[in-house]
Protein backbone atom coordinates (compact mmCIF):
# COMPACT_ATOMS: atom_id res chain seq x y z
CA UNK A 1 0.00 0.00 0.00
CA UNK A 2 1.27 3.71 -0.65
CA UNK A 3 2.63 5.15 2.22
CA UNK A 4 1.59 9.23 2.75
CA UNK A 5 3.47 11.87 4.78
CA UNK A 6 1.94 15.24 5.55
CA UNK A 7 3.10 18.43 6.73
CA UNK A 8 3.17 19.99 8.85
CA UNK A 9 1.84 17.63 11.56
CA UNK A 10 0.05 19.99 13.30
CA UNK A 11 -0.24 24.06 13.43
CA UNK A 12 -1.85 26.34 15.96
CA UNK A 13 -2.56 29.56 13.56
CA UNK A 14 -4.41 33.05 13.84
CA UNK A 15 -7.35 34.07 11.97
CA UNK A 16 -7.06 35.52 9.24
CA UNK A 17 -4.12 33.96 8.27
CA UNK A 18 -3.30 30.94 5.74
CA UNK A 19 -1.54 27.59 6.09
CA UNK A 20 -0.42 25.15 3.08
CA UNK A 21 -0.49 21.34 3.65
CA UNK A 22 1.66 19.32 1.59
CA UNK A 23 0.78 15.77 1.09
CA UNK A 24 3.56 13.29 -0.38
CA UNK A 25 3.01 9.50 -1.94
CA UNK A 26 5.60 7.14 -2.30
CA UNK A 27 4.32 5.97 -5.69
CA UNK A 28 2.52 7.61 -8.37
CA UNK A 29 -0.82 7.38 -8.25
CA UNK A 30 -4.24 8.97 -9.92
CA UNK A 31 -6.62 10.54 -7.48
CA UNK A 32 -5.91 12.35 -4.21
CA UNK A 33 -8.37 13.37 -1.90
CA UNK A 34 -8.33 16.18 0.87
CA UNK A 35 -10.52 15.40 4.04
CA UNK A 36 -11.90 17.44 6.89
CA UNK A 37 -12.15 15.70 10.32
CA UNK A 38 -13.75 17.96 12.80
CA UNK A 39 -13.45 17.54 16.70
CA UNK A 40 -15.36 14.32 17.59
CA UNK A 41 -16.83 14.08 13.58
CA UNK A 42 -16.20 11.94 11.07
CA UNK A 43 -14.94 12.54 8.04
CA UNK A 44 -16.09 14.67 5.39
CA UNK A 45 -14.21 14.96 1.60
CA UNK A 46 -13.56 18.75 1.11
CA UNK A 47 -12.13 17.62 -2.95
CA UNK A 48 -10.52 15.25 -5.08
CA UNK A 49 -7.59 15.85 -6.78
CA UNK A 50 -6.46 14.62 -10.00
CA UNK A 51 -3.67 15.57 -11.53
CA UNK A 52 -3.75 18.09 -14.59
CA UNK A 53 -7.04 18.98 -13.51
CA UNK A 54 -8.59 21.09 -11.97
CA UNK A 55 -9.82 19.51 -7.92
CA UNK A 56 -13.78 18.86 -8.08
CA UNK A 57 -15.19 20.08 -4.39
CA UNK A 58 -17.85 19.12 -2.80
CA UNK A 59 -21.07 20.71 -1.77
CA UNK A 60 -19.59 23.46 0.85
CA UNK A 61 -16.34 23.98 0.02
CA UNK A 62 -14.93 26.78 -2.60
CA UNK A 63 -11.80 26.62 -4.01
CA UNK A 64 -11.38 30.42 -2.51
CA UNK A 65 -11.16 28.82 1.09
CA UNK A 66 -9.61 25.34 -0.02
CA UNK A 67 -7.46 26.30 -3.07
CA UNK A 68 -5.63 23.07 -3.84
CA UNK A 69 -2.51 22.53 -5.75
CA UNK A 70 -1.89 18.70 -8.04
CA UNK A 71 1.42 19.54 -9.64
CA UNK A 72 2.50 15.61 -10.12
CA UNK A 73 1.44 12.29 -9.64
CA UNK A 74 3.20 12.26 -5.88
CA UNK A 75 2.41 15.57 -4.22
CA UNK A 76 -0.86 17.84 -3.46
CA UNK A 77 -1.18 20.91 -1.40
CA UNK A 78 -4.18 22.18 0.44
CA UNK A 79 -4.00 25.39 1.65
CA UNK A 80 -6.75 26.75 4.10
CA UNK A 81 -7.06 30.42 3.51
CA UNK A 82 -8.33 33.29 5.70
CA UNK A 83 -8.90 31.07 8.84
CA UNK A 84 -11.15 31.39 11.34
CA UNK A 85 -11.68 29.26 14.50
CA UNK A 86 -14.57 27.52 12.36
CA UNK A 87 -11.53 25.84 10.67
CA UNK A 88 -9.76 24.12 13.48
CA UNK A 89 -9.82 20.11 12.23
CA UNK A 90 -7.70 17.34 11.27
CA UNK A 91 -7.01 17.80 7.46
CA UNK A 92 -6.50 14.44 5.97
CA UNK A 93 -4.93 13.62 2.48
CA UNK A 94 -5.88 10.10 1.28
CA UNK A 95 -5.06 8.34 -1.97
CA UNK A 96 -6.80 5.49 -4.22
CA UNK A 97 -4.66 2.38 -5.25
CA UNK A 98 -6.02 -0.56 -7.37
CA UNK A 99 -5.47 -3.43 -5.26
CA UNK A 100 -6.29 -7.32 -6.42
CA UNK A 101 -9.25 -6.66 -5.10
CA UNK A 102 -10.31 -3.69 -6.14
CA UNK A 103 -9.99 0.32 -5.03
CA UNK A 104 -8.34 0.61 -2.16
CA UNK A 105 -8.09 4.20 -0.29
CA UNK A 106 -5.05 5.01 2.09
CA UNK A 107 -4.44 8.06 4.34
CA UNK A 108 -2.10 9.75 5.70
CA UNK A 109 -1.40 11.08 9.45
CA UNK A 110 -3.04 14.54 9.12
CA UNK A 111 -2.46 17.37 9.91
CA UNK A 112 -3.85 18.47 13.06
CA UNK A 113 -4.87 22.68 13.12
CA UNK A 114 -5.97 25.11 15.49
CA UNK A 115 -7.04 28.59 15.10
CA UNK A 116 -7.28 31.08 17.66
CA UNK B 1 -25.80 11.97 3.99
CA UNK B 2 -24.13 8.96 5.71
CA UNK B 3 -25.81 5.57 4.02
CA UNK B 4 -24.73 3.36 6.89
CA UNK B 5 -25.80 3.38 10.63
CA UNK B 6 -23.54 1.36 13.61
CA UNK B 7 -24.07 1.56 17.17
CA UNK B 8 -22.18 4.38 18.84
CA UNK B 9 -19.98 1.97 21.05
CA UNK B 10 -19.59 -1.25 22.15
CA UNK B 11 -17.33 -3.23 24.31
CA UNK B 12 -14.94 -6.70 24.16
CA UNK B 13 -12.85 -9.01 26.00
CA UNK B 14 -9.35 -9.57 24.64
CA UNK B 15 -9.07 -12.61 23.06
CA UNK B 16 -12.68 -12.78 21.93
CA UNK B 17 -14.44 -12.36 18.93
CA UNK B 18 -15.27 -8.25 18.15
CA UNK B 19 -18.37 -8.53 15.90
CA UNK B 20 -19.58 -4.96 14.51
CA UNK B 21 -22.37 -4.74 12.65
CA UNK B 22 -23.44 -1.99 10.24
CA UNK B 23 -26.99 -1.29 8.38
CA UNK B 24 -27.17 0.00 4.88
CA UNK B 25 -30.06 -1.05 3.59
CA UNK B 26 -30.05 1.98 0.86
CA UNK B 27 -26.76 0.52 -0.84
CA UNK B 28 -27.27 0.18 -4.52
CA UNK B 29 -26.57 -2.73 -6.44
CA UNK B 30 -22.83 -1.78 -7.54
CA UNK B 31 -21.86 0.07 -4.12
CA UNK B 32 -19.46 -1.24 -1.84
CA UNK B 33 -19.18 -1.81 1.40
CA UNK B 34 -16.07 -0.84 3.25
CA UNK B 35 -14.62 -0.78 6.70
CA UNK B 36 -11.74 1.58 8.31
CA UNK B 37 -10.60 1.97 11.69
CA UNK B 38 -9.33 4.75 13.11
CA UNK B 39 -6.93 4.85 16.03
CA UNK B 40 -6.61 8.14 18.45
CA UNK B 41 -4.77 11.01 16.89
CA UNK B 42 -4.21 8.76 13.76
CA UNK B 43 -5.31 8.57 9.96
CA UNK B 44 -7.80 6.39 9.16
CA UNK B 45 -6.61 2.74 8.00
CA UNK B 46 -8.35 0.18 6.01
CA UNK B 47 -9.26 -2.98 6.60
CA UNK B 48 -11.56 -4.77 4.34
CA UNK B 49 -13.90 -3.87 1.70
CA UNK B 50 -16.80 -5.96 -0.59
CA UNK B 51 -19.51 -6.15 -2.91
CA UNK B 52 -21.99 -9.34 -2.12
CA UNK B 53 -19.53 -11.63 -1.02
CA UNK B 54 -18.04 -12.72 2.12
CA UNK B 55 -14.04 -11.67 2.19
CA UNK B 56 -11.37 -12.56 4.68
CA UNK B 57 -8.08 -10.95 5.06
CA UNK B 58 -5.54 -11.07 7.51
CA UNK B 59 -6.76 -8.27 9.62
CA UNK B 60 -10.56 -9.35 9.55
CA UNK B 61 -13.24 -10.90 8.39
CA UNK B 62 -16.69 -9.23 6.30
CA UNK B 63 -19.44 -10.73 6.33
CA UNK B 64 -22.29 -9.81 3.73
CA UNK B 65 -25.95 -10.48 4.33
CA UNK B 66 -27.44 -12.04 1.19
CA UNK B 67 -29.73 -8.95 0.79
CA UNK B 68 -26.68 -6.58 1.20
CA UNK B 69 -28.61 -4.38 3.92
CA UNK B 70 -26.50 -5.22 6.14
CA UNK B 71 -22.62 -6.49 7.34
CA UNK B 72 -20.71 -7.53 9.96
CA UNK B 73 -16.89 -6.99 10.50
CA UNK B 74 -15.78 -9.64 12.78
CA UNK B 75 -11.79 -9.24 14.23
CA UNK B 76 -11.70 -13.26 15.42
CA UNK B 77 -9.07 -12.12 18.06
CA UNK B 78 -9.50 -9.20 19.42
CA UNK B 79 -6.37 -7.35 21.45
CA UNK B 80 -5.49 -4.25 23.02
CA UNK B 81 -4.52 -2.43 20.10
CA UNK B 82 -7.67 -3.28 18.34
CA UNK B 83 -9.01 -0.02 20.19
CA UNK B 84 -10.51 2.25 17.67
CA UNK B 85 -13.11 3.43 16.27
CA UNK B 86 -14.33 1.38 13.43
CA UNK B 87 -16.08 2.70 9.78
CA UNK B 88 -18.73 1.51 8.19
CA UNK B 89 -18.91 3.32 4.59
CA UNK B 90 -20.13 2.90 1.48
CA UNK B 91 -18.75 3.85 -1.98
CA UNK B 92 -20.57 5.11 -4.65
CA UNK B 93 -20.01 6.04 -8.02
CA UNK B 94 -20.35 9.66 -9.31
CA UNK B 95 -20.44 10.76 -12.46
CA UNK B 96 -16.62 10.46 -14.66
CA UNK B 97 -16.65 7.22 -12.98
CA UNK B 98 -15.99 9.07 -10.17
CA UNK B 99 -16.01 6.93 -6.52
CA UNK B 100 -16.27 8.90 -3.12
CA UNK B 101 -16.56 6.88 0.24
CA UNK B 102 -19.44 8.31 1.98
CA UNK B 103 -18.61 8.00 6.07
CA UNK B 104 -21.00 7.75 8.95
CA UNK B 105 -20.12 8.06 12.74
CA UNK B 106 -18.58 4.87 13.42
CA UNK B 107 -18.41 2.56 16.22
CA UNK B 108 -15.96 2.79 19.15
CA UNK B 109 -14.78 -0.64 19.91
CA UNK B 110 -13.05 -0.58 23.27
CA UNK B 111 -11.09 -3.61 24.13
CA UNK B 112 -11.02 -4.67 27.64
CA UNK B 113 -8.37 -6.67 28.78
Amino acid sequence: SAVISQKPSRDICQRGTSLTIQCQVDSQVTMMFWYRQQPGQSLTLIATANQGSEATYESGFVIDKFPISRPNLTFSTLTVSNMSPEDSSIYLCSVEELGVRGYEQYFGPGTRLTVT
Amino acid sequence: DAKTTQPPSMDCAEGRAANLPCNHSTISGNEYVYWYRQIHSQGPQYIIHGLKNNETNEMASLIITEDRKSSTLILPHATLRDTAVYYCIVRVFRAGNNRKLIWGLGTSLAVNP
